[in-house]
């Protein structure tokens, strides 16, 4: 079975600039997870769709960060325009099914984005 | 905001020997889950053990939850260099329906 697919997996780029992250979950997962890890610490959830639609985005920052989740399926995020303090693994996950979490998540090899 | 806080930060043992990692929290939970991550790579999924169960056991890794603590453990018996890694608490707050991890415990295993 194929895992989750990131790309890029590495990105550098100047502070004000623009950048895109993509995603492919797990064929069948109907959840998909962004996730911001900064080194030395836990992730942290950006924003969750269930299917095509956004569950939760609370700690987004809806100012820079933009996400989608076209056909339920693929999804992109994107910050515009990028700070220091971006520097961080970007990870995305799926789970399967609706929104219990007693559903596993599984993790792609994430995005590591450093903002100079 | 981190609902778990895993103790010890950082630990370092000799293969062979067992590993033990805490994890705290602070509010109710449906459950909890461990997760590991291998430097440079994303999160593999170890067990999830629910709000009613106080002990699981997967291979070598045995899980407790102490919901009046408000705690759980982590053990890795007959530990190897492969089980280097950073370990994750995630525990899913009741009513949240989403995990909340905690900061890690980075775990070295010394040949």
């Amino acid at each position: 079975e194929a895992g989750v697919a990131q790309s890029p997996r590495y990105k550098i780029i100047e502070k004000r600039q623009s950048v895109a992250f993509w995603c492919n979950p797990i064929s069948g997962h109907a959840t998909l997870y962004w996730y911001q890890q900064i080194l030395g610490q836990g992730p942290k959830l950006l924003i969750q769709f269930q299917n095509n639609g956004v569950v939760d985005d609370s700690q987004l920052p809806k100012d820079r960060f933009s996400a989608e989740r076209l056909k339920g399926v693929d999804s992109t995020l994107k910050i515009q325009p990028a700070k220091l303090e971006d520097s961080a693994v970007y990870l995305c996950a799926s789970s399967f099914g609706g929104l219990s979490s007693y559903n596993e998540q599984f993790f792609g090899p994430g995005t590591r984005l450093t903002v100079l | 905001s981190q609902q778990g806080e895993e103790d010890p930060q950082a630990l370092s043992i000799q293969e062979g020997e067992n590993a033990t990692m805490n994890c705290s929290y602070k509010t109710s939970i449906n459950n909890l889950q461990w997760y590991r991550q291998n430097s440079g790579r994303g999160l593999v999924h170890l067990i999830l053990i629910r709000s009613n169960e106080r002990e699981k056991h997967s291979g070598r890794l045995r899980v407790t939850l102490d919901t009046s603590k408000k705690s759980s453990s982590l053990l890795i018996t007959a530990s190897r260099a492969a089980d280097t890694a950073s370990y994750f608490c995630a525990t899913d707050r009741q009513g949240a329906q989403k995990l909340v991890f905690g900061q890690g415990t980075r775990l070295t295993i010394n040949p």
